[in-house]
């Protein structure tokens, strides 16, 4: 099974200013099989980023991916406040297909 | 408008059985493989089960196999989880999701919650 590893737990920074999460693989997600969920309190999740770096539709531009292999980020430019939600990762290339715990992003 | 509905959520007991169902609509089923994802209230999400656009290929989490069935019925556009043998573990809110090995999941309904309790 592999394994994801999201950092930091939670991050508190103000509107305008750059988030940046991280997904560390156990081993090599294939074919960077690599998606990013938004989960807002109360709401399902939203598919963000698909493949490590494809912006889902309807997407802000703000909101981007990169990575390969076994490590992946997940940018936001500048926040809003409606960005206030867990962000999870996913590999979805090998089965079992496995989340990450999460990294939890306030608006201070 | 692309749309997947949950249901059959409910509370049973442990070792008690349940049958989940969703419903699609807004797209061509038979194109896409489908998901079954649970959250824990205040907890992160766990893929359950998934399977194939055609039904002949499907896949387990450790911790559901053995238990839990995933199924569809493409002629009516649904997928099911058949749950036995059930434990207050598997209390979660189940989420049905368009996607699967090799394809993100675009889509999801708003959950279906299962409670097991004595």
């Amino acid at each position: 099974e592999i394994v994801l590893t999201q950092s930091p737990g939670t991050l508190s920074l103000s509107p305008g200013e750059r988030a940046t999460l991280s997904c560390r693989a156990s081993q090599s997600v294939s074919s960077s099989y690599l998606a990013w969920y938004q989960q807002k309190p109360g709401q399902a999740p939203r598919l963000l980023i698909y493949g490590a770096s494809g912006r889902a539709t309807g997407i802000p531009d703000r909101f981007s991916g990169s990575g390969s292999g076994t490590d992946f980020t997940l940018t936001i430019s500048r926040l809003e406040p409606e960005d206030l939600a867990v962000y999870y990762c996913q590999q979805y290339g090998t089965s079992p297909l496995t989340f990450g715990p999460g990294t939890k992003v306030d608006i201070k | 408008e692309v749309q997947v509905v949950e249901s059959g959520g409910g509370v049973v007991r442990p070792g008690g059985s349940l049958r989940l169902s969703c419903a699609a609509s807004g797209f061509t089923f038979d194109d896409y493989g489908m998901s079954w994802v649970r959250q824990v209230p205040g907890k992160g999400l766990e893929w359950v089960s998934g399977i194939n656009w055609n039904g002949g290929s499907t896949g387990y989490a450790d911790s559901v196999k053995g238990r839990f069935t995933i199924s569809r019925d493409n002629a009516k556009n649904s997928l099911y989880l058949q749950m036995n043998s059930l434990r207050a573990e598997d209390t979660a809110l189940y989420y049905c999701a368009r996607g699967g090995r090799g394809t993100s999941f675009d889509y999801w309904g708003q959950g279906t919650l299962v409670t097991v309790s004595s």
